[in-house]
């Protein structure tokens, strides 16, 4: 059973550019979730989907960014405009449906490694 | 709103001293409250989960947690470190429904 499978790992951008960040849940989730990772400042969540969905985007940037998470495929981060600040890990987690109840357990993708030169 | 506290960004043991690494946490609510680990370019890995059941919670590798309302605390501790525990570790809390929210992690050190 594959776990969640993010890409690309590592992603290189010039300032300006737009970067795309993918994420795969694992088989039989219906929640995806993305954090962003700087060193010496842990993981910032920044949005929760649902298959169609956006349930909570109170720590996405107002400019910029956005998340999808659509019927079929992935769910996508994209960033546009990317600055040198962009420059971080981002991971993509998943859960099951909350049928049966809440456990609150993620599980995590390896991560995209964005560098903005 | 939740908020965690890790205190200590940086512990360092001896190969078969204790760890005890500290988390405080803020809800409004009962919360859940999780331990993940972190090695280097990798994801993160749950560690261990309470979820109102035990006070007292036993993960994988040997740590362990136990949940203190009084305290609002939550820290991991395991008996004797194993040069591979050498990792990040960090503290999480959610409400039901609701993202984990991360403490700012505490790097721990082993050495031989």
């Amino acid at each position: 059973n594959a776990g969640v499978m993010q890409n690309p790992r590592h992603l290189v951008r010039r300032r300006g550019q737009e970067a795309r960040l993918r994420c795969s849940p694992m088989k039989g989730h219906s929640h995806v979730y993305w954090y962003r990772q700087l060193p010496e400042e842990g993981l910032k969540f920044m949005v929760y989907l649902q298959k169609e969905n956006i349930i909570d985007e109170s720590g996405m940037p107002k400019e910029r960014f956005s998340a999808e998470f659509p019927k079929e495929g992935p769910s996508i981060l994209r960033i546009q405009q990317v600055v040198r600040g962009d420059s971080a890990a981002y991971f993509c987690a998943s859960s099951p449906p909350r049928a049966g109840g809440y456990s609150g357990e993620l599980f995590f993708g390896e991560g995209s490694r964005l560098t903005v030169l | 709103a939740q908020s965690v506290t890790q205190l200590g960004s940086h512990v360092s043991v001896s190969e078969g001293a204790l760890v005890l690494l500290r988390c405080n946490y803020s809800s409004s609510v009962p919360p859940y409250l999780f331990w993940y680990v972190q090695y280097p370019n990798q994801g993160l890995q749950l560690l261990l989960k309470y979820t109102s059941a035990a006070t007292l919670v036993k993960g994988i590798n040997g740590f362990e947690a136990e949940f203190k309302k009084s305290e609002t605390s939550f820290h991991l501790t395991k008996p004797s470190a194993h040069m591979s525990d050498a990792a990040e570790y960090f503290c999480a809390v959610s409400e039901a429904g609701t993202a984990l929210i991360f403490g700012k992690g505490t790097t721990l050190s082993v050495s031989s």
